[in-house]
């Protein structure tokens, strides 16, 4: 399986700071990495497809980049509205597809 | 694309835990698409356990070893999950989720289910 770290785990900012979440992966996985919103309760939200697309609706405060094992999530002036845990999401290896552990995000 | 998850909220540790996923608004039948189980237990991150395409081919997380099953219905636009053998590990909220190219890009509201005697 393909191991997915993210740290760190938690995170605690103010309105306005920029936040950034790294994901690793145990091997390269080219750019087969997708990033994850899940506020309590619901469903994980869609937010970068393929290291670095922002998906359709999402606020372009949103960016991701990176390649191979290293990627990076940010946001560029956190709002309330994104306080949430993040998840990356690898597919190149699909047997199993595999998430990150999480990425608590908090306002301070 | 809508996708809504029923299914016994109790299941009895040792028996099986059996799932439907609805599809509503958009083809099942699509090519475009697989049809994915994924579990979170409480507090916890998430588990892919499995998909389905349209013509029945799936897989599943080597994790779960020989307990899943994954089978889609598209003349009743639905798909489901069967996991036997359940113990309290099994315990979470399972969603059903649209795979397109990778990308889980659909989500049902997931439900929530208690493995307990």
């Amino acid at each position: 399986d393909i191991q997915m770290t993210q740290s760190p785990s938690s995170l605690s900012a103010s309105v306005g700071d920029r936040v950034t979440i790294t994901c690793q992966a145990s091997q390269d996985i080219s750019n087969y990495l997708n990033w994850y919103q899940q506020k309590p309760g619901k469903p994980p939200n869609l937010v970068i497809s393929d290291a670095s697309n922002l998906e359709t609706g999402v606020p372009s405060r949103f960016s991701g980049s990176g390649s191979g094992t290293d990627f990076t999530f940010t946001i560029s002036s956190l709002q309330p509205e994104d306080i949430a845990t993040y998840y990356c999401q690898q597919y190149a290896d699909l047997r199993p597809i595999t998430f990150g552990q999480g990425t608590r995000l908090e306002l301070k | 694309v809508q996708l809504q998850e029923s299914g016994p909220g109790l299941v009895k540790p040792s028996e099986t835990l059996s799932l439907t996923c609805a599809v509503s608004g958009g083809s099942i039948r699509s090519d475009s698409y697989y049809w994915t189980w994924i579990r979170q237990p409480a507090g916890k991150g998430l588990e892919w356990i499995g998909r389905v395409y349209a013509s029945g081919s799936t897989s599943h997380n080597p994790s779960l070893k020989s307990r899943v099953t994954i089978s889609i219905d598209t003349s009743k636009t639905h798909f489901s999950l069967n996991l036997t053998s359940v113990t309290a590990a099994d315990t979470a909220v399972y969603y059903c989720a649209r795979d397109f190219l990778g990308k889980f890009d659909s989500w049902g509201q997931g439900a929530l289910v208690t493995v307990s005697s």
